[in-house]
């Protein structure tokens, strides 16, 4: 089936270490979305990209890093910049040529640093 | 994009109608209302959206006002599963800089 799939589902890390979280969809969409989200919180862009080998920072980009190397591919990397990595992070994908069409989530990563 | 207001929460019996408002005054011509729910740690779904004219799918009915500065979700026989928080969001098309926006939405509970 065609999906977003994210892993892993948890993750526990200790403070000070890099965290890279996967998100890969075989929707063939070529926008995708890593958004943050907070406890009782709305979604926060991190960061977006609209084709291959390009991407735009979103409202909180700072502490976080991402690549588009494939288009199914769009992994997010928490460095130990990040002040406070603890959250659910969601990833989103949408077809380019659908301007005002919806957005497609994973199921969210969840993580911890302990 | 515009700034939406929901209520922070509601509750519906299951099987009457849920109406759930926004509030969007500040609303610009091109931009589209949106609607996702997420259940509690799930990604968003998508449930709706329009621009001017009421819209219905399978999931809803959104009903925009004339002025388009408010709107109401209908989900016309609620679940319990329908238990989720419900984001509204407005913005333009992709394409003209938009960018989906989530508030703190309305977290609606479903009982029986």
């Amino acid at each position: 089936d065609g999906g977003i799939t994210q892993s892993p589902k948890y993750l526990f890390r200790k403070e000070g270490q890099n965290v890279t979280l996967s998100c890969e969809q075989n929707l063939n969409h070529d926008a995708m979305y890593w958004y943050r989200q907070d406890p009782g919180q709305g979604l926060r862009l991190i960061y977006y990209s609209q084709i291959v080998n390009d991407f735009q920072k979103g409202d909180i980009a700072e502490g976080y890093s991402v690549s588009r190397e494939k288009k199914e591919s769009f992994p997010l990397t928490v460095t130990s910049a990040q002040k406070n990595p603890t959250a659910f992070y969601l990833c989103a994908s949408r077809p380019k040529d659908r301007p005002t069409g919806e957005l497609f989530f994973g199921e969210g990563s969840r993580l911890t640093v302990l | 994009d515009a700034k939406t207001t929901q209520p922070p929460s509601m509750d519906c019996a299951e099987g009457r109608a849920a109406n759930l408002p926004c509030n969007h005054s500040t609303i610009s011509g091109n931009e589209y209302v949106y609607w996702y729910r997420q259940i509690h740690s799930q990604g968003p779904q998508y449930i709706i959206h329009g621009l001017k004219n009421n819209e219905t799918n399978e999931m809803a009915s959104l009903i925009i006002t004339e002025d388009r500065k408010s709107s109401t979700l209908i989900l016309p026989h609620a679940t319990l599963r329908d238990t989720a928080v419900y984001y509204c969001i407005v913005r333009a098309p992709y394409n003209q800089g938009g960018k989906l926006i989530f508030g703190q939405g309305t977290e609606l509970s479903v009982k029986p």
